[in-house]
């Protein structure tokens, strides 16, 4: 495809229960990021991938929360035992990888988001 | 939390006018990145700006950085309607595998 997708769009969960949420990332991109978007306010990090290697998970809230890309592909990040404060929407994003120069990172390319509500 | 504070929070101008959007940064950067989202999408990057420039264009946009003050600012010129969204400002941390974004300005521009 020609950017990053994410499945599904929209989720409604009752409060306890788990979802999965999934992050295609374009082609070839080595990196790929999740991020927590709460109504009104900017993407805070949650978890980092370098190929199939999680190298950083320091943004994940509590436990419930884990993120997996086993063959360096798809993504899907999971919550288990939703709760009310976990709405909000995660946006997955993927980068070719390469550092650039002095700038330290490269474009980060986000998909549309998926927008999770927790009853 | 976040790196950085935008204001305004909120701005609404004429079609035609010129928006400026400011961004605070707390720590150090290697480079302060723009991005815009559109309601219900995802973010699109802008301009990236390195910590050893003061200035950048692309098309309408122009942004400054003044690391001395740990501050940017965007500047869209003759705006549009669909210029219309919210905008953030956004840094990467040393190792940049994240970035780490302000609260953001939603901008609205009437046709």
């Amino acid at each position: 495809g020609a950017g990053v997708s994410q499945s599904p769009r929209y989720k409604v969960a009752k409060r306890g229960q788990d979802v999965a949420l999934r992050c295609d990332p374009i082609s070839g991109h080595v990196s790929l990021f999740w991020y927590q978007q709460a109504l009104g306010q900017g993407p805070e990090f949650l978890t980092y991938f370098q190929n199939e290697a999680q190298l950083d998970k320091s943004g994940l809230p509590s436990d419930r929360f884990f993120a997996e890309r086993p063959e360096g592909s798809v993504s899907t990040l999971k919550i288990q035992r939703t709760q009310q404060e976990d709405s909000a929407v995660y946006l997955c994003a993927s980068s070719m990888g390469r550092l650039v120069g002095i700038s330290g990172t490269d474009t980060q390319y986000f998909g549309p988001g998926t927008r999770l509500t927790v009853l | 939390s976040q790196q950085g504070e935008e204001d305004p929070q909120a701005l609404s101008i004429q079609e035609g006018e010129n928006a400026t959007m400011n961004c605070s940064y707390k720590t150090s950067i290697n480079n302060l990145q723009w991005y815009r989202q559109n309601s219900g999408r995802g973010l699109v990057h802008l301009i990236l700006i390195r910590s050893n420039e003061r200035e950048k264009h692309s098309g309408r946009l122009r942004v400054t950085l003044d690391t001395s003050k740990k501050s940017s600012s965007l500047l869209i010129t003759a705006s549009r309607a669909a210029d219309t969204a919210s905008y953030f400002c956004a840094s990467p941390n040393n190792a940049g595998n994240m970035l780490t974004f302000g609260g953001g300005t939603r901008l609205m521009v009437k046709p």
